[in-house]
């Protein structure tokens, strides 16, 4: 079965800082996706990154990172010169390529203190 | 914009009552997803649909059977409500295959008392 694990229960970090999101997972699958989600304060989650098993490459966007790494099963997030407003419970996701579900860890909860 | 309605934003019900969460999206999308979340625990799927009539378990789909008649719409059903079904309930949808990222509605805070 699969599984994703985010070990960081709560970080709390001083605006400016670059914070780290850890998410490793757990599947059987050749084929998968991997998710990161964010809950602002609102509730609503938003979509923020994709990233397929077979796509291995680093993404930026802006002040956000992704970095996948097969060999450790991790696809973790960096917010560098965090803000105030990245304050949110964020959330990693998993889908295999054998079913159509959507897998979720237990989410890290960000604090940015100005 | 593709948008995921549900019915209620919160709703206080009494043990032994039959509850219905309803959601619905406008995005023709195949999949649909109810999820609870609760603190320290993440999201967890309580069921899945994958297309009209079909559905399948998630991980704690004890207490709570679904319903998908038509394609945008979802339901949620606890048979008889307990106190421990207190909790966040969030529903979701997504096109068809893996790579499609969900979109979520904005909850509902159901409170069994």
């Amino acid at each position: 079965a699969q599984k994703v694990t985010q070990a960081q229960t709560e970080i709390s970090v001083v605006e400016k800082e670059d914070v780290t999101l850890d998410c490793v997972y757990e599947t059987r699958d050749t084929t998968y996706y991997l998710f990161w989600y964010k809950q602002p304060p609102s509730g609503e989650l938003v979509f923020l990154i994709r990233r397929n098993s077979f796509d291995e490459q680093n993404e930026i966007s802006g002040r956000y990172s992704w970095n996948f790494q097969k060999s450790t099963s991790s696809f973790n997030f960096t917010i560098t010169a965090s803000q105030v407003v990245d304050s949110a419970v964020y959330f990693c996701a998993l889908s295999e390529s054998n079913n159509n579900d959507m897998r979720f860890g237990a989410g890290t909860r960000l604090t940015v203190k100005p | 914009d593709v948008k995921v309605t549900q019915s209620s934003r919160y709703l206080v019900k009494r043990t032994g009552e039959k509850v219905f969460l309803e959601c619905v999206q406008d995005m023709d999308h195949e999949n649909m997803f109810w999820y609870r979340q609760d603190p320290g625990l993440g999201l967890r799927l309580i069921y899945f649909s994958y297309d009209v009539k079909m559905k399948e378990k998630g991980d704690i789909p004890e207490g709570y059977s679904v319903s998908r008649e038509k394609k945008e719409r979802f339901s949620l059903i606890l048979e008889s409500a307990s106190t421990n079904q207190t909790s966040m309930y969030l529903c979701a949808s997504s096109g068809g295959g893996l790579n499609t990222e969900a979109f979520f509605g904005q909850g509902t805070r159901l409170t069994v008392v």
